[in-house]
């Protein structure tokens, strides 16, 4: 079995600081693990994506993550916030093409 | 990347009435995944819908509730049946990347509906 936890239902930063989100997963085999966003009114967009090859990821829109299997965890991060940035995020570890998805946490992006 | 369309992007349904949601993808796939979003809550995973073979349903959801239809390797149809407020939520399509076993997904931008 395999799941996903988002420490935090939601985070608000001001524009220009940076963006943390948090994320351990669980999984019985090496995971493929997942950043998704979802705008407003809109469909999930992959923002990256870890697949056993280098532990740092690097993603669309200046976003990163660091898989570390010692913690099992894969935390979102990007070091200037912007106000588009505002969205939801979700974390999400995969099995044989069924994703499980964290319960997401929503950002907000102060002036 | 695929290219997903889904009809109708949102509605507003009577209690007790059916919907079908379509999905159209602009490329042929095997398999084609079908989501809920609950009010404020995360992606559940519906079924898998194959071309030719009947859906895969997860634990929770079945048929009679949720009948599928895959005609051809670029279009699926979701149905909500006898349809109660608990059925508001969004329903997105989804598909899979172009390189096998990645796991990624691509995701329609969702159908809104809204059971009165």
């Amino acid at each position: 079995a395999q799941s996903v936890t988002q420490l935090d239902s939601h985070v608000s930063v001001s524009e220009g600081t940076p963006v943390l989100l948090r994320c351990n997963y669980s999984s019985s085999y090496s995971p493929s693990l997942f950043w998704y966003v979802q705008h407003p009114n809109k469909g999930l967009q992959l923002l990256l994506k870890y697949t056993s090859a280098a532990t740092l990821v690097k993603g669309i829109n200046g976003f990163e993550a660091e898989f570390k299997k010692s913690e099992t965890s894969f935390h979102l991060t990007k070091p200037s916030a912007h106000m588009s940035d505002a969205a939801e995020y979700f974390c999400v570890v995969s099995g044989d093409y069924k994703l499980s998805f964290g319960a997401g946490t929503t950002v907000t992006v102060r002036a | 990347s695929a290219v997903i369309s889904q009809k109708p992007s949102r509605d507003i349904c009577q209690r007790g009435t059916s919907l079908t949601i379509q999905c159209q993808v602009d490329s042929q796939v095997t398999m084609m995944f079908w989501y809920r979003q609950q009010p404020g809550q995360s992606l559940t995973l519906i079924a898998t819908a194959n071309q030719g073979s009947e859906a895969t349903y997860e634990s929770g959801f079945v048929i009679d509730k949720f009948p599928i239809s895959r005609p051809n390797l670029t279009f699926s149809t979701l149905t909500v049946s006898n349809m109660s407020p608990e059925d508001s939520s969004i329903y997105l399509c989804s598909v899979p990347g172009e390189r096998a076993g990645s796991g990624e997904l691509f995701f329609g931008e969702g159908s809104r509906l809204t059971v009165l």
